[in-house]
């Protein structure tokens, strides 16, 4: 069936820190791929996606390239700061299906001053 | 886009009662998903909800448990009944943008309940 790994958390970083969440799929057909971000006593958001292969998703300094060779979708940020301080979660959909979702586990980021 | 208000935003309720949550949207959509996200874990999908017909329940999930409601195009109950406390978790309303390779899917606040 169609799954997603994630790198556990929790992860601290300082700020201005780089960043990399990994991310790694498994899907029974060509996937979409999605990274949202849960905010302290939020909602999802949707954080940046990518649709085929090479692919960049890109959104508030964040980037996440799709490589079908490897079967990943690692989320990167240059410079963290305290207000990217959330879970995020890796997340794909499978086309000609249903629409939803499956998520990874999501990862806790803390970024400290 | 879309914009979904699901209520209540949380509360705490006494095992072997029911609670029915609620999720509104702001436009219609075909397809509704109900999450589950219990602590510290990531999002499960319950069950999906069309309009006019039954919900299609995932692998662990009965209707007895979770009857859902889709009287229209812009509105779907969950009820999670007889509740334990293993039931504690948040409960998220999601649609899909369509079947498009280019759509996201929105999500409400979530329903954060506690079972005592």
């Amino acid at each position: 069936g169609d799954s997603v790994t994630q790198m556990e958390g929790p992860v601290t970083l300082s700020e201005e820190a780089f960043l990399t969440i990994n991310c790694t799929y498994t899907a029974t057909g060509y996937p979409s791929l999605f990274w949202y971000v849960q905010y302290p006593g939020e909602g999802l958001q949707l954080l940046l996606k990518a649709t085929k292969a090479d692919d960049k998703g890109s959104n508030k300094g964040f980037e996440a390239t799709y490589r079908k060779e490897t079967t990943s979708f690692h989320l990167e940020k240059g410079s963290v700061q305290v207000s990217d301080s959330a879970v995020y979660f890796c997340a794909l959909r499978v086309q000609g299906g249903s629409e939803k979702l499956v998520f990874g586990k999501g990862t806790k980021l803390t970024v400290n001053p | 886009s879309a914009v979904i208000s699901q209520k209540p935003s949380r509360d705490i309720c006494q095992r072997g009662t029911s609670l029915t949550i609620q999720c509104q949207v702001d436009s219609q959509v075909t397809m509704m998903f109900w999450y589950r996200q219990q602590p510290g874990q990531s999002l499960t999908l319950i069950a999906t909800a069309n309009q006019g017909s039954e919900a299609t329940y995932e692998s662990g999930f009965v209707i007895d448990k979770f009857p859902i409601s889709r009287p229209n195009l812009t509105f779907s109950t969950l009820t999670v009944s007889n509740m334990s406390p293993e039931d504690s978790s948040i409960y998220l309303c999601s649609v899909g943008g369509g079947r498009g390779r280019n759509t996201e899917a929105f999500f409400g606040q979530g329903t954060r309940l506690t079972v005592v």
